[in-house]
């Protein structure tokens, strides 16, 4: 059955510093999703791809934030500068088609510590 | 805005017996509801969803979640839970006006006892 891939599957690092996560979705997914997950809380989206562009970003902290899918295939999500805040699990999900029906499969996460 | 409510933070039941784990809605539109499993530093995985149609949904693992639009609800259900259950559930809706994000609820962690 094919699976989301994301890497690190945890990233330890100091305040102030750059982390970066990779995510591979499901072959033929165009839709690509990121989410944080605070421990205790259901995931938040932070910004969806629709192939290569950007649908809605609305909820990334864009002073720090940053992502893309340049081939509208994998997708990387960076943090510059991390913050103590930033701690939590961040999930990349993706579907068929852009859609309200559409099932999201989700990647196994990357749990991120600042220190 | 929409948003979910799981009220019970915590669901504890003896393995063999019925389960419930409850949710809660609130749409502009036509809600579409989906129930997802959260295993220990695990992605989320799929179980069921409700989009249109008979109100009583099917799922993987024998789950299975009752829509029922007068009370908002979409609550999970399984016959006989399994110790192997034990995880966090996660009830999510979107509307249907257009492309709104999924929007999760915190989670209810079910604990079935052997």
């Amino acid at each position: 059955e094919a699976e989301v891939a994301q890497s690190p599957r945890y990233k330890i690092t100091e305040k102030s510093q750059a982390v970066a996560f990779w995510c591979d979705p499901i072959s033929g997914h165009a839709t690509l999703y990121w989410y944080r997950q605070i421990l205790g809380q259901g995931p938040e989206l932070l910004v969806q791809f629709q192939d290569e562009s950007v649908v809605d970003d609305s909820q990334l902290p864009k002073d720090r934030f940053s992502a893309e899918r340049l081939k509208g295939v994998d997708s990387t999500l960076k943090i510059q500068p991390a913050e103590l805040g930033d701690s939590a699990m961040y999930l990349c999900a993706s579907s068929f088609i852009l859609g309200s029906t559409d099932t999201q499969y989700f990647g196994p996460g990357t749990r991120l510590t600042v220190l | 805005a929409q948003s979910v409510a799981q009220p019970e933070d915590q669901v504890n039941v003896a393995e063999g017996n019925p389960l419930t784990v409850k949710c809660t809605y609130s749409v502009s539109g036509n809600p579409y509801l989906f129930w997802y499993v959260q295993y220990p530093n695990r992605g989320l995985q799929f179980l069921l969803k409700y989009i249109t149609g008979d109100n009583l949904v099917k799922g993987s693992y024998g789950f299975e979640a009752e829509f029922n639009k007068s009370q908002t609800s979409f609550h999970l259900k399984k016959p006989s839970a399994l110790v192997s259950d034990s995880a966090l559930y996660f009830c999510a809706v979107r509307d249907n006006s257009g492309n709104t994000p999924l929007v999760f609820g915190k989670g209810t962690r079910l604990s079935v006892i052997a």
